[in-house]
């Protein structure tokens, strides 16, 4: 498995609060994404980085901020967290665009009560 | 935008049976990728198709891409228990977008 790390792995929020999560690559690729996954939505892009400071927003980033201040680690932070958010979080990583395969983190279990 | 269609939404096959997934993109697609998420894993590469016309196989699993490079198959020969999980397919589009869109996947249990 590539070198991903997801922190925390497990959280439990209540409505309104700020939630950051990390991503941390050992592997020094350049592109970082976040995604969400729900029952019968499949994988859905947050956001998505093309390098340090480079970001861009994906299908469903409405309610989310992302932060890449170095390489290897990719912030995903929701401001105030709303029941809806409520999902599991994969980040993942490629060392080109969209040509290239995608290694993904084990995954964030968020819940927003 | 860009909408990457999966289906069957589910499958449950007896052990030995044959299994196909597809996939349809609304536009072109550059390539196309497959990943197969075990329960409670996470998504794991399995293969990218980019030619027209491309046939692609790993031990019992076939990879199509069609000649149009709009839709994909996957085909599993004589399903094992190993075989359970969600298979996923991944389109990237001609003209410079940096993103992959994902279908919903098609999540197969298998009978033993």
């Amino acid at each position: 498995d590539a070198g991903i790390t997801q922190s925390p792995r497990h959280k439990v929020t209540e409505t309104g609060t700020p939630v950051t999560l990390r991503c941390h690559q050992t592997e020094n690729h350049r592109y970082m994404y976040w995604y969400r996954q729900d029952p019968g939505h499949g994988l859905r892009l947050i956001h998505y980085s093309y390098g340090v400071k480079d970001t861009d927003k994906g299908e469903v980033s409405d309610g989310y901020s992302v932060s890449r201040s170095k390489t290897e680690d990719f912030l995903l932070t929701l401001e105030s967290a709303t029941s809806s958010q409520t999902s599991v979080y994969f980040c993942a990583i490629s060392e080109y665009a969209y040509r290239d395969e995608q290694y993904f983190g084990p995954g964030t279990r968020l819940t927003v009560t | 935008g860009q909408q990457v269609m999966q289906i069957p939404q589910y499958q449950h096959v007896q052990e030995g049976e044959d299994f196909t997934t597809y996939c349809n993109s609304s536009t072109t697609l550059s390539n196309i990728q497959w990943y197969k998420q075990r329960p409670g894993g996470h998504p794991v590469f399995l293969i990218q198709l980019v030619k027209s016309g491309e046939v692609k196989k790993q031990k019992r699993l076939t990879f199509q891409f069609g000649e149009a490079k709009k839709n994909s198959s996957l085909h599993i020969t004589a399903t094992q228990t190993t075989d359970v999980g969600t298979y996923f397919c991944a389109g990237g589009t001609q003209g410079g977008s940096e993103k992959l869109v994902f279908g919903k996947g098609t999540k197969l249990t298998v009978n033993p």
